[in-house]
């Protein structure tokens, strides 16, 4: 079965607004969380890594005033997409560390933004 | 800086036929080395993955052959089937750094053909 849930699975919205992206850990307790971001045919970007309790991780080039990500408990982190535009149109796929094993990701969430 | 690179690009093989994906690493530093199968519209799912303290694993139809000196791993699928038309990504990590963060090639999008 599933080990992690992603939610929604897909989205369209309105260019302005902001939509919010949750990622949960079904069968573990997840301390982290990566975020990731896939365009059409290319491959995983890491954008961050999501730590419960503390402030995530961005990597170079992503804007934590843009992505917001919010990691309150061990089972669950959310990625809100702040005054998203169409360039922020992507795959957005999410995976769950847990120790000693490889990364569980999850189905991803399809964001159109029009 | 493209850490690890993989070829070919894309991939069309006849049903029984071996499907071989090359992926070349720079970093010394990476001690794990797992394959992903993506399906279109889901997340990547873990095939196969190797550590360089062996130098090939099977798993079913899939072999991970791994070259420490070359710094190069590849994937081999044998009696390809249809079934296995999918995008596969080669990965890496480095155990000592910040909790399995991966590091993908771009992708290899496999056809087989009937």
């Amino acid at each position: 079965g599933a080990v992690v849930s992603q939610h929604p699975s897909w989205v369209i919205c309105k260019s302005g607004t902001s939509v919010k992206i949750e990622c949960r850990s079904l069968d573990f307790q997840a301390t982290t969380m990566f975020w990731y971001r896939q365009f059409p045919k290319q491959s995983l970007m890491l954008m961050a890594t999501s730590n419960e309790g503390s402030k995530a991780t961005y990597e170079q080039g992503v804007e934590k005033d843009k992505f917001l990500i919010n990691h309150a408990s061990l089972t669950l982190s959310t990625l809100t997409v702040t005054s998203a535009h169409p360039e922020d149109s992507s795959f957005y796929i999410c995976s769950v560390v847990v120790s000693g094993q490889p990364q569980h990701f999850g189905d991803g969430t399809r964001l159109s933004i029009l | 800086q493209q850490q690890v690179k993989q070829s070919p690009q894309s991939l069309i093989v006849q049903k029984g036929g071996i499907s071989i994906i090359n992926c070349a690493y720079e970093n010394t530093a990476f001690d794990y080395f797992p394959w992903y199968q993506q399906f279109p519209g889901k997340g990547p799912a873990l095939l196969i993955a190797i550590r360089p303290d062996v130098s090939e694993k099977k798993e079913g139809r899939f072999t991970i052959s791994f070259n420490k000196s070359a710094k190069q791993f590849s994937l081999h699928i044998m009696d390809s089937q249809p079934g296995d038309s999918a995008t596969y990504f080669c990965a890496a990590s480095s155990s000592g750094g910040s909790n399995y963060k991966l590091t993908f090639g771009k992708g290899t999008l496999l056809t087989v053909n009937p």
